[in-house]
């Protein structure tokens, strides 16, 4: 079957640096995004990955190992505003985007 | 930049009673649109895929003459919820595929169904 892993939840402190891993088994793999969703909320799209290596977009920067089926996603110089559940999603051999439960990120002050 | 419209934002509906949530692309043309449940601290679930002009494609576990989808045209996409119950509760959103792209999914802003 088809599976993605991710923390449920983790908790940082403002300013500091917070990296939020997922691990995917999958048929196939046309590449990996983050989304990021706020509570009540659509889910708005951070990153797209589909080759090894690390994207970084400004605080937020995302990496892919497609031999480890491994991502993270990593956010520097927290934000208060960054309280929020991060999706990790796969786009499967059939184009369908398989999603991960969400990570739950609870930023201290 | 591409926005999708959903409405209602949220609604509440006796039980055996029918929904009907709209999902709009408003500045392009969809010819594939998504509908997702998502019930509390849980990741979106696809429940069908729409196609302008042809039949939703739905997954598996999903009825498909409880939640009835119309894609009639290229930027309105319909899901109703047909005769409610408390368990239909949930947080419904609809994304819309613009062009081909792998990442040219936008989301609406989702509708919150209570169901009394």
């Amino acid at each position: 079957g088809q599976n993605i892993d991710q923390p449920t939840e983790m908790t940082a402190t403002e300013g500091a640096i917070v990296q939020i891993n997922c691990t995917y088994q999958t048929s196939g793999f046309n590449g990996l995004f983050w989304y990021q969703q706020h509570a009540g909320e659509a889910p708005t799209f951070l990153s797209y990955n589909v080759l090894d290596g690390l994207e970084e977009k400004g605080r937020f920067s995302s990496f892919l190992s497609r031999s480890k089926g491994y991502s993270y996603l990593l956010l520097k110089e927290l934000q208060m505003k960054d309280s929020a559940s991060y999706l990790c999603a796969v786009l499967d051999s059939n184009y369908q985007l398989i999603w991960g439960a969400g990570t739950k990120l609870i930023i201290k002050p | 930049g591409a926005v999708v419209s959903q409405h209602p934002s949220w609604v509440i509906c006796k039980s055996g009673t029918s929904v009907k949530i709209e999902c709009r692309s408003l500045d392009f043309q969809a010819t594939t649109m998504f509908w997702y449940r998502q019930f509390p601290k849980q990741s979106l679930m696809l429940m069908a895929t729409s196609n302008e002009g042809s039949k939703a494609t739905y997954e598996q576990g999903v009825e498909k003459d409880k939640f009835l989808i119309n894609h009639a045209s290229l930027t309105l996409s319909t899901l109703t919820v047909t005769s409610a119950h408390p368990e239909d509760s949930s947080f419904y959103i609809c994304s819309a595929q613009r062009g081909t792209g792998v990442i040219s999914l936008h989301f609406g802003n989702g509708t919150r169904l209570t169901v009394t």
